[in-house]
């Protein structure tokens, strides 16, 4: 049963250092998104990629946030230097698809916390 | 831009008891509409979705229907279990060149008491 991984789980760190979060998309999907996920603000889409080319990071603060994909099995959230206000739970998700048929596969998150 | 709107929550309901989770949506063109389940400490999962107007999703005795006259999604169950307990999301992509980028709805959130 194939399934999006996300690495770590939970996530405390002091404010100021640099955080990174890993994901590890279904192998074959060629579209990775990362979501950011809090009480207030729900649920917030912060970059998602194509075939590992960056297609939008609008949702990403630019100063501090950084998402990557150095090959196909791997994109990562980094966040340096982190904030409290960046305690959120973090989502990982892979798709694969065409058109109107697209569906978008969730990993488990990683909660961060900073304080 | 699009846009999903769904019924403030939280909604609370006994076991066997009717859900309808309203939805309702703005979009350009013709999207395609998901609801997606969270369960509490887990990621999102898709539940059911419909692709164009007139489908009807189903999954787990969930239903929903495409009703593009209306731009409605409405989640319905017959008999709702405390095993549907969870955030309830609607949500849309709207294809083209948005390669599966998907709006959410903010979640409702359903317990079920036995």
């Amino acid at each position: 049963d194939a399934r999006v991984t996300q690495t770590p789980r939970h996530k405390v760190t002091e404010m100021g250092q640099e955080v990174t979060m890993r994901c590890q998309p279904i192998l074959g999907h060629n579209t990775v998104f990362w979501y950011r996920q809090t009480m207030m603000q729900g649920l917030e889409l912060l970059a998602y990629f194509r075939n590992r080319a960056p297609l939008d990071d609008s949702g990403m603060p630019k100063d501090r946030f950084s998402a990557e994909m150095p090959d196909a099995t791997l994109a990562t959230l980094k966040i340096q230097p982190s904030e409290p206000r960046d305690s959120a739970v973090y989502f990982c998700a892979s798709g694969e698809g065409q058109g109107q048929s697209y569906e978008q596969y969730f990993g488990p998150g990683t909660r961060l916390t900073v304080t | 831009g699009n846009s999903v709107t769904q019924m403030e929550g939280p909604v609370t309901l006994s076991e066997e008891a009717f859900l309808t989770i309203n939805c309702t949506y703005t979009a350009t063109g013709y999207p395609s509409l998901f609801w997606y389940v969270q369960y509490p400490g887990e990621g999102l999962q898709l539940l059911l979705k419909a692709t164009k107007a007139d489908d009807k999703g189903s999954n787990k005795g969930f239903e929903a229907t495409y009703r593009k006259e209306t731009t409605s999604f409405h989640l319905e169950k017959g008999s709702v279990q405390v095993s549907d307990s969870a955030v309830y999301f609607c949500a849309l992509t709207a294809g083209g060149t948005s390669y599966g980028k998907l709006t959410f709805g903010q979640g409702t959130i359903l317990t079920v008491h036995p």
